[in-house]
């Protein structure tokens, strides 16, 4: 069965900093990836997705993740956080069917 | 603004009720996905509409349905509620069937149950 590892639950950068969230799946085939943000309060909004090709994607946001087969990483990316990152993370894995597998995502504390 | 709406915000109730969530798609889209949120699962999928039938089940206990209808609307129907049912319920719309178009979330309904 598909599933998605979110190793941090917790992470705490400064503002203007570089950002690196993890994302681990477990699935058979190429799956569909996906990288949600969810502020407080609000639904979750897509940042980014893969589906094939370049294993670089770029979302909105300045975000981007790099899609790693080897190591089945699907990480998330931003070279300098504002304050207004500051949300919940989920990274999202399905195949070409129905519904998203979401790890339990990563709440992103950002400091002055 | 994601364009899918949801009532009500909030939902307080107490145990053994029913209550109906309810949740209009973004014009034109035909999937109507439900997500459970809860700290101790974290989110999950519980079921898929497309066009009017159910197309997909996940996670979803035999106490909760949902139904479509044909103005693409959708309601979850939560009954004989526990307090373990306190959550945020998520409705998501998408305009095929599969994964390859976005899925835009609502703001979500929390439920309380006391």
């Amino acid at each position: 069965a598909q599933s998605v590892t979110q190793p941090d639950i917790h992470i705490t950068v400064s503002e203007g900093a570089s950002l690196e969230l993890r994302c681990n799946y477990s699935y058979g085939a190429t799956p569909y990836l996906f990288w949600y943000v969810q502020s407080p309060g609000q639904g979750l909004q897509l940042l980014l997705k893969y589906f094939s090709g370049d294993t670089l994607v770029q979302g909105i946001k300045g975000f981007e993740a790099e899609f790693k087969r080897s190591q089945s990483s699907f990480n998330l990316r931003k070279p300098s956080v504002h304050w207004s990152d500051a949300a919940e993370y989920f990274c999202a894995v399905g195949n070409s069917g129905y519904a998203l597998n979401f790890g339990k995502g990563t709440s992103l504390l950002v400091t002055p | 603004d994601s364009g899918v709406t949801q009532t009500p915000k909030h939902l307080i109730t107490a145990t053994g009720q029913r209550v109906t969530l309810r949740c209009s798609p973004r014009s034109g889209d035909l999937s109507v996905y439900w997500y459970q949120q809860s700290l101790d699962q974290g989110l999950q999928f519980l079921i898929q509409y497309y066009n009017g039938e159910e197309r997909a089940k996940g996670n979803i206990l035999e106490r909760f349905s949902a139904q479509q209808f044909p103005d693409l609307h959708s309601e979850l129907n939560l009954s004989s509620l526990e307090l373990g049912d306190s959550a945020l319920y998520f409705c998501a719309s998408s305009p095929t069937k599969g994964l390859t178009l976005e899925q835009y979330f609502g703001p979500g309904t929390r439920l309380t149950v006391t």
